[in-house]
C-alpha cells in the first residue's frame, strides 16, 4: 500500500522565523497532496493542498512545493506566529478514494 | 466547518462490550471515512463507504465493522471492545472520493476502553 513519511516529528521555531516540514510518498500514481493543521483537542483542518500538475502553491504565509520525480512535497510557513503552533499532517492519495497520512509534525513557535 | 457531527463525543466502556459510534453529515457527500488517531501513528483508515450499503476496509479494519443505510449516516461498531481500541476516532467526508478530493473531518469521538 501507500506509505507517507513525514519529518521532523517535532519542530521548534523562533517567532518570525520560517518552518519547513517534509513528506515523501511511495505511490508514483499519487496526484493530490493536502496538508492539515490540528490544534490541541480539535479536528484536522485543511490548510493548503497541491495537485500533481503544479510545482508550487502559495496562500499568504503558507506554501507547498511538490517534486514528483523525487516523490516528495514540503510545507513552508514564513513569518511564524504563536497561532501556528499545532500538529501538521501531510497526506497523499492512494488509489482513487483514499488518503494516506503522515505521522504528523508538532510545531512549536517560541515567542 | 463542514456539516459533520459525531456522537457520542466521549465514551468510556469496558473490555468485551460492543460500542457503536455515529457519524452524521448534512452535505449529501458520497464518501465517508472512519479513522483512528493514536500518538505516533497519525490518522489511520479503518473503513470507508462510497455509497449507501457500499463499504470497504482500510488498513486497520480488524475488530471493526461499519454500516451505511442512509447517505447521511455512517456507523462504526466495535463488536467486542479491547483496550487497544482506546483512541480518538474521526469521521471524514468527501464529495466524490475521486482523485484530488479533499476530506473534511468531524469533531472526533474520544473512546476509552477499560
Amino acid at each position: 500500500g501507500e506509505n507517507v513519511e513525514q519529518h521532523p516529528s517535532t519542530l521548534s521555531v523562533q517567532e518570525g522565523d520560517s518552518a519547513v516540514i517534509k513528506c515523501t510518498y511511495s505511490d508514483s500514481a499519487s496526484n493530490y497532496f493536502p496538508w492539515y493543521k490540528q490544534e490541541l483537542g480539535k479536528r484536522p483542518q485543511l490548510i493548503i493542498d497541491i495537485r500533481s500538475n503544479v510545482g508550487e502553491k502559495k496562500d499568504q504565509r503558507i506554501a507547498v512545493t511538490l517534486n514528483k520525480t523525487a516523490k516528495h512535497f514540503s510545507l513552508h510557513i514564513t513569518e511564524t506566529q504563536p497561532e501556528d503552533s499545532a500538529v501538521y499532517f501531510c497526506a497523499a492519495t492512494f488509489g482513487n478514494e483514499k488518503l494516506t497520512f503522515g505521522t504528523g509534525t508538532r510545531l512549536t513557535i517560541i515567542p | 466547518d463542514a456539516g459533520i457531527t459525531q456522537s457520542p463525543r466521549h465514551k468510556v466502556t469496558e473490555t468485551g462490550t460492543p460500542v457503536t459510534l455515529r457519524c452524521h453529515q448534512t452535505e449529501n457527500h458520497r464518501y465517508m471515512y472512519w479513522y483512528r488517531q493514536d500518538p505516533g501513528h497519525g490518522l489511520r483508515l479503518i473503513h470507508y463507504s462510497y455509497g449507501v450499503k457500499d463499504t470497504d476496509k482500510g488498513e486497520v479494519s480488524d475488530g471493526y465493522s461499519v454500516s451505511r443505510s442512509k447517505t447521511e449516516d455512517f456507523l462504526l461498531t466495535l463488536e467486542s471492545a479491547t483496550s487497544s481500541q482506546t483512541s480518538v476516532y474521526f469521521c471524514a467526508i468527501s464529495e466524490s472520493g475521486g482523485n484530488q478530493e479533499t476530506q473534511y473531518f468531524g469533531p472526533g469521538t474520544r473512546l476509552l476502553v477499560l
